[in-house]
């Protein structure tokens, strides 16, 4: 069946500090991988996404992530976080045949200043 | 201009009671789908529509009756309401056209049940 976990369900770390949040999936083909951030209180927003080619993939607000087969994870990572960045991070397959999109538990993040 | 759009954005109603969320897209998707988030923050899918025909149904209750007048709304009719129910339901959209399957969501309906 397929499935997503996000091990750390709250990462605190301090403004300016790096960040990985981490992604593994479980799916029988080549996955359609998402992250969305939603911030208090606001709908889900596109982060990045993979679906073919290179495997490592950048989006927006300075995020990439990095989509390794053999460890069937889908890691989120940023090089110096903002306090603006404070939010739930969701990562997410999609199904190749409907699109659904199956969602892992969501990381909360906190922002030290 | 918004992409995706839902009414209303808060509901708070009494158990019993028969609401309504609508859902509209502007980018000319031939696919919606309903999400249901929780308490706890966890999103699952519940329905999809695809050029107005349903090609998802999750185990939800059939309380749950999502109706596609055309591919541009997707609207969610809820009976006999329940606590249980409370939750926020993000309307969302996406065009089988698009390689990477991406969807886009809306800014979600709170629904509060007393």
């Amino acid at each position: 069946a397929q499935s997503v976990t996000q091990p750390d369900i709250h990462i605190t770390v301090s403004e300016g500090a790096s960040l990985e949040l981490r992604c593994n999936y479980s799916y029988g083909a080549t996955p359609y991988l998402f992250w969305y951030v939603q911030s208090p209180g606001q709908g889900l927003q596109l982060l990045l996404k993979y679906f073919s080619g290179d495997t490592l993939v950048q989006g927006i607000k300075g995020f990439e992530a990095e989509f390794k087969r053999s460890q069937s994870s889908f890691n989120l990572r940023k090089p110096s976080v903002h306090w603006s960045d404070a939010a739930e991070y969701f990562c997410a397959v999609g199904s190749s045949n409907t699109g659904k999109l199956i969602f892992g538990q969501g990381t909360t993040l906190q922002v030290k200043p | 201009d918004t992409a995706v759009s839902q009414t209303p954005k808060y509901l708070v109603t009494q158990m019993g009671n028969d609401k309504s969320i609508k859902c509209e897209q502007n980018l000319g998707h031939d696919t919606m789908y309903w999400y249901k988030q929780d308490s706890k923050k966890f999103l699952k899918i519940m329905f999809s529509y695809n050029n107005k025909e349903l090609i998802i149904n999750e185990t939800v209750p059939n309380r749950f009756s999502p109706k596609s007048p055309d591919k541009a709304h997707l609207n969610l009719h809820i009976n006999s309401l329940e606590l249980g129910d409370s939750a926020v339901y993000f309307c969302a959209s996406r065009s089988t056209r698009n390689l990477s399957h991406e969807q886009f969501f809306g800014p979600g309906t709170r629904l509060t049940v007393l």
